[in-house]
């Protein structure tokens, strides 16, 4: 069983709607959670981290946190075209270490 | 400025050869990792380091190597041994403190095998 997993997409959205990115992970004991955004040809750029049940807003971004059923979302409200990336998961899943998903393509269309 | 540092941005190397990656950090972090990407891929860990002279091997460790002489430096070789060395390799840094593990990223280096 894969340890972290998203949906590929591409996630395609008009400007100015929200978008929904998914991910699951295989293990319980996890204790902290990150999204990251990756431009083409660019490294990783921490934009949300999350430790608890619930939700965490920061601006246009709110993560949701799901221990029960293993799962944490990134939420993007007005999606502007400059959004356009890839969207990794990170899950700490191993004794200080990470563990990333595939990432998530995000397409914002004007 | 604050920040995580690689060098090169990119490197060439031919087949057999061993290449150097540098990472240099100066946000006073003590733990320090390194990973590869390939294309349309997820990061994979390759090795980590939470104090000086102390190192391990991550999940993809066969064919690199590593040192932790400084806190500020973790450089990566790697060795003729790695059969697709052709990848995006990124170094990340975090205060590893707590449960907390924010990890920054350099900018990476993309290393191509001729």
């Amino acid at each position: 069983q894969k340890e972290v997993e998203q949906n590929s997409g591409p996630l395609s959205v008009p400007e100015g709607a929200i978008a929904s990115l998914n991910c699951t992970y295989s293990d319980r004991v996890s204790q902290s959670f990150f999204w990251y955004r990756q431009y083409s040809g660019k490294s990783p750029e921490l934009i949300m981290s999350i430790y608890s049940n619930g939700d965490k807003e920061d601006g246009r971004f709110t993560a949701q946190l799901n221990k029960a059923s293993q799962y944490v979302s990134l939420l993007i409200r007005d999606s502007q075209p400059s959004d356009s990336a890839t969207y990794l998961c990170a899950v700490n899943i191993k004794a200080s270490t990470l563990t990333f998903g595939k990432g998530t393509m995000l397409l914002v269309s004007p | 400025d604050g920040g995580i540092t690689q060098s090169p941005k990119y490197l060439f190397r031919k087949e057999g050869q061993n290449v150097t990656l540098s990472c240099e950090q100066n946000l006073n972090h003590d733990a320090m990792y390194w990973y590869r990407q390939d294309p349309g891929q997820g990061l994979r860990l390759i090795y980590y380091s939470q104090i000086v002279n102390d190192f391990q091997k991550g999940d993809i460790a066969e064919g690199y190597s590593v040192s932790r002489e400084k806190k500020e430096s973790f450089p990566l070789t790697v060795t003729s041994a790695q059969k697709n060395p052709t990848a995006f390799y990124l170094c990340a840094s975090s205060n590893g403190q707590g449960r907390s593990n924010e990890q920054f990223f350099g900018p990476g280096t993309r290393l191509t095998v001729l």
